[in-house]
């Protein structure tokens, strides 16, 4: 029940295209919802996030989209550039704990 | 502000030894969070310091131990090192305990290292 499932393991788009990743949790305690982005050797860096209470959060070209009944919640680059390229890794939290579980990240390579 | 670093960079350590990690929090944050990343997978979540004070604890043995000073730096200690230790560690600072509702957290570089 503490599982954040992601997909796809690895992506790869066309620069200008559109990047979707995708995550699913069990534990409705969950609250916070956050997505983060990893170069090689650094380490993760918060891209944005999101609360159950609303269903889509748009920050420039990043996009979450959020759906409480089915427990699910999604990552949409718009544009896609080869600078995205990276590991992006959804994550999954509650309040009362502050303890982040992480799925097990997507590796994205925009073709320039 | 400052943001989060952790010291060093890079380590390399051969069974059986111990090995303290360092993190400084990023300016004004009380809370710090550890995480183990192994090579492709995703952070794993060892435990959590609040004001000084261990605030939870993931399924990491014992030899796993952890401490914040006044000044909200913290330390990871690894006791008895094993090969499947090898692994980068983050840590992750953020304002407030588990009272205030605030989640985010700020992961600094991470400290890779290797155990041989």
């Amino acid at each position: 029940q503490q599982q954040v499932k992601q997909s796809p393991q690895s992506l790869i788009v066309q620069k200008g295209g559109i990047s979707i990743i995708n995550c699913a949790y069990e534990n409705t305690a969950f609250d916070y919802f956050p997505w983060y982005q990893q170069f090689p050797g650094k380490g993760p860096a918060l891209l944005i996030a999101i609360r159950p209470d609303v269903s889509e959060k748009k920050e420039g070209r990043f996009t979450i989209s959020f759906n409480k009944s089915a427990k699910q919640f999604s990552l949409h680059i718009m544009d896609s550039q080869p600078g995205d390229s990276a590991t992006y890794f959804c994550a999954a939290s509650n309040s009362g704990t502050y303890k982040y579980i992480f799925g097990t990240g997507t590796r994205l390579k925009v073709l320039a | 502000e400052t943001g989060v670093t952790q010291s060093p960079t890079h380590l390399i350590k051969t069974r059986g030894q111990q090995v303290t990690l360092r993190c400084s929090s990023q300016s004004g944050h009380n809370t710090v969070s550890w995480y183990q990343q192994a090579l492709g997978q995703g952070p794993q979540f060892i435990f959590q310091y609040y004001r000084e004070e261990e605030n939870g604890r993931g399924n990491f043995p014992p030899r796993f131990s952890g401490l914040q000073f006044p000044n909200y730096s913290s330390e990871l200690n690894v006791n008895a090192l094993e090969l499947d230790d090898s692994a980068l560690y983050l840590c992750a600072s953020s304002l407030g305990g588990s009272r205030t509702g605030v989640n985010e957290q700020f992961f600094g570089p991470g400290t890779r290292l290797t155990v041989l």
